[in-house]
């Protein structure tokens, strides 16, 4: 199975930053690549497919890029509904993958 | 309004058995894939199974290959997760989840979970 390695695992910041969450695929996944917000008590919602394209509804503060086996989520400027754990998933190969996750913590 | 409701859950003994359903309204279920994803407490996401529109394919992780059952009734706009053997690191949050397919260029496309039910607690413990 390919190993998705999320870094950092947590992430403190504040209304306004800048912020950048990676993804490593173990193998090439090409750009077989998505991100989901998960909030306390919440399903995942869907934020980027094939790395880099938004999902219908999403801010524009959000982006996503790469392919490969390195990928990028970026938050442009962090609004205080943002703060939420982030997951990547790979949809390249069986069986699908997500990474552990990152925590966005307020500072 | 589109949405999935998982049902099923609850607390099993290890060796036991276990059958979750997902209710589908608002969408036509038959045209998508559909995937069941789990959630255990406090930790990440873990993809489970998922099957073809018609219940033709299906793929599973290897932690349950052979004790997890996929399967759909496209006529109630259900999907199904049959359990046997459960152990104690089944113990999760069961999140039914739909597939979106999106086309790209080259006939490329990308599979995404575009819309999750809000999930069913499974426990297996003595």
């Amino acid at each position: 199975a390919i190993q998705m390695t999320q870094s950092p695992s947590s992430l403190s910041a504040s209304v306004g930053d800048r912020i950048s969450i990676t993804c490593r695929a173990s193998q090439g996944i090409r750009n077989d690549l998505g991100w989901y917000q998960q909030k306390p008590g919440k399903a995942p919602k869907l934020l980027i497919y094939a790395a880099s394209s938004l999902q219908n509804g999403v801010p524009s503060r959000f982006s996503g890029s790469g392919s490969g086996t390195d990928f990028t989520l970026t938050i442009s400027s962090l609004q205080p509904e943002d703060f939420a754990t982030y997951y990547c998933l790979q949809d390249y190969s069986y069986p699908r993958t997500f990474g552990q996750g990152t925590k966005l913590e307020i500072k | 309004e589109v949405q999935l409701v998982e049902s099923g859950g609850g607390l099993v003994q290890p060796g036991g058995s276990l059958r979750l359903s997902c209710a589908a309204s608002g969408s036509t279920f038959s045209d998508y894939w559909m995937t069941w994803v789990r959630q255990t407490p406090g930790k990440g996401l873990e993809w489970v199974a998922n099957i073809k529109r018609d219940g033709s394919e299906k793929h599973y992780v290897d932690s349950v290959n052979g004790r997890f059952t996929i399967s759909r009734d496209n006529s109630k706009n259900s999907l199904y997760l049959q359990m046997n053997s459960l152990r104690a690191e089944d113990t999760a949050l069961y999140y039914c989840t739909r597939d979106v397919t999106h086309y790209g260029p080259g006939g490329s496309y990308f599979d995404a979970f575009d819309l999750w039910g809000q999930g069913t607690m499974v426990t297996v413990s003595s």
